[in-house]
C-alpha cells in the first residue's frame, strides 16, 4: 500500500512564526503536491514538484515556499504565518502524469 | 486547463444507483477524466479514471460520451458509507496540475 504521511494532524501557530509542514511518501513517486482546502473553495494547488530539487508554482503560491531535497520528502514552508493561512493542508504524490494521486491525511493548521 | 462543472450536492437513499454528471466543455484531446472521493477529515481518494466510452471497476462506473464534453460517475447501490464529496477532474497532457473544483456532496440517507 502506498503511504503518504504528514508530520502533524493538527498544528497551532502564532502570526509571524515560520511554519514547516512535512510530507513523506514511501513509493518512490516522482511527483509531489501541496494543496490547501477551505470550505466552499475546494482544493487549491499551492506548489508541486516533479523531481528532486524541482518545483513549480501552483495556483496560490503567495506566502509559501517548498523544498524537495530528497525524493521521498516534500516540505511546505510558511515564511511568516498569517491568519489567512489557517486551513487544511493536503500533500499528495504520484508516479506519473496519468496516474492517480495518493493523498496524506492532512494537517489542520490554525494561525492565531 | 479544462474546467469542470458538477452539482454542488445530491441526495440519495441506501440501495439506489447514483449518477453524478460533470461537464468539461473545453477538455483537451489528451486529457483524462478522473474522479476522487473525500470523506470528512481525510485526503481525497482516487475512484476511477477514463478517456472515452465506459470504464468499470469494483467501486464505480464512468461513462464518457464520444464528444467527451461531459462524463457521468455511476455508483451502484449506494450505502450510508458512500456519503462523501466527489470531485471530477480533467487533466493530463502538457501539465502536471490537477484542478479540483468544489465537488459534489452526496448525502445518502437510510
Amino acid at each position: 500500500d502506498v503511504k503518504v504521511t504528514q508530520s502533524s494532524r493538527y498544528l497551532v501557530k502564532r502570526t509571524g512564526e515560520k511554519v514547516f509542514l512535512e510530507c513523506v511518501q514511501d513509493m518512490d513517486h516522482e511527483n509531489m503536491f501541496w494543496y490547501r482546502q477551505d470550505p466552499g473553495l475546494g482544493l487549491r494547488l499551492i506548489y508541486f514538484s516533479y523531481d528532486v530539487k524541482m518545483k513549480e508554482k501552483g495556483d496560490i503560491p503567495e506566502g509559501y515556499s517548498v523544498s524537495r531535497e530528497k525524493k521521498e520528502r516534500f516540505s511546505l514552508i510558511l515564511e511568516s504565518a498569517s491568519t489567512n493561512q489557517t486551513s487544511m493542508y493536503l500533500c499528495a504524490s504520484r508516479t506519473g502524469t496519468y496516474n492517480e494521486q495518493f493523498f496524506g491525511p492532512g494537517t489542520r493548521l490554525t494561525v492565531l | 486547463l479544462a474546467k469542470t462543472t458538477q452539482p454542488i450536492s445530491m441526495d440519495s437513499y441506501e440501495g439506489q444507483e447514483v449518477n453524478i454528471t460533470c461537464s468539461h466543455n473545453n477538455i483537451a484531446t489528451n486529457d483524462y477524466i478522473t474522479w476522487y472521493q473525500q470523506f470528512p477529515s481525510q485526503g481525497p481518494r482516487f475512484i476511477i479514471q477514463g478517456y472515452k466510452t465506459k470504464v468499470t471497476n469494483e467501486v464505480a462506473s464512468l461513462f464518457i460520451p464520444a464528444d467527451r464534453k461531459s462524463s457521468t460517475l455511476s455508483l451502484p447501490r449506494v450505502s450510508l458509507s458512500d456519503t462523501a464529496v466527489y470531485y471530477c477532474l480533467a487533466y493530463g497532457g502538457a501539465t502536471n496540475k490537477l484542478i479540483f473544483g468544489t465537488g459534489t456532496l452526496l448525502a445518502v440517507q437510510p
